[in-house]
């Protein structure tokens, strides 16, 4: 079955402890990007890979940081969370990046 | 900043065709339209794209005018199951590829 799966998908953490956030997917996209979701602020891009090795920053991409070892693997990282990174967090994947994007289901972060 | 912009809310009957704009004054020649339908706590899921014209689709129609500055999601006869926030996406090529979400249009169908 073609889909984008993140873990964890529920995760409360403490200020200041790193944490990764996973996201494979298993339809050979070369492009990925990781979204936030807040209420009354819509999904805001956090950053994009076009490629294997080739990441660029979106909209919002302080306190972030991401890697593209493998086409199918695109981790989000959180170096030091802060209560401000508390969000939902989506994942998604497409053949090219203004082509149709499949979703992962989500991970609900909360820091303390 | 290049963003595009729906109306925030819309309510409707069911068996209703709705009609949800979402002005782009920025597009660029190669973009393309994207909708996308959201349920509370789950991701976006496509709905229909296009780049000109009128496209059609089993669930929608999106018309796209001669400017391309604003598009419009048509779902026709609504039933309590398209109660969803639908969002317009349109790719901005301007030398990246990071794509812009609209907030949002929260749709809710009247019994």
């Amino acid at each position: 079955e073609a889909q984008v799966t993140q873990n964890p998908r529920y995760l409360i953490t403490v200020t200041g402890k790193k944490l990764t956030v996973t996201c494979s997917q298993n339809m050979n996209h070369e492009y990925m990007s990781w979204y936030r979701q807040d209420p009354g602020l819509g999904l805001r891009q956090i950053y994009y890979s076009m490629n294997v090795e080739v990441t660029d920053k979106g909209d919002v991409p302080e306190g972030y940081k991401v890697s593209r070892k493998e086409k199918r693997n695109f981790p989000l990282i959180l170096e030091s969370p802060s209560p401000n990174q508390t969000s939902l967090y989506f994942c998604a994947s497409s053949y090219t990046g203004d082509r149709e994007q499949f979703f992962g289901p989500g991970t609900r972060l909360t820091v303390l | 900043l290049a963003k595009t912009t729906q109306p925030i809310s819309m309510d409707s009957y069911e068996g209703q065709e709705v009609n949800i704009t979402c002005s782009h004054n920025n597009i660029a020649t190669n973009d393309y339209i994207t909708w996308y339908q959201q349920f509370p706590s789950q991701g976006p899921r496509f709905i229909i794209q296009g780049y000109k014209t009128k496209v059609t689709n089993e669930v929608a129609s999106l018309f796209i005018p001669a400017d391309r500055k604003s598009s419009t999601l048509s779902l026709p006869r609504v039933s309590l199951s398209d109660t969803a926030v639908y969002y317009c996406l349109v790719g901005y090529q301007t030398g990246a590829n990071n794509l812009f979400f609209g907030t949002g249009t929260r749709l809710t169908v009247i019994p």
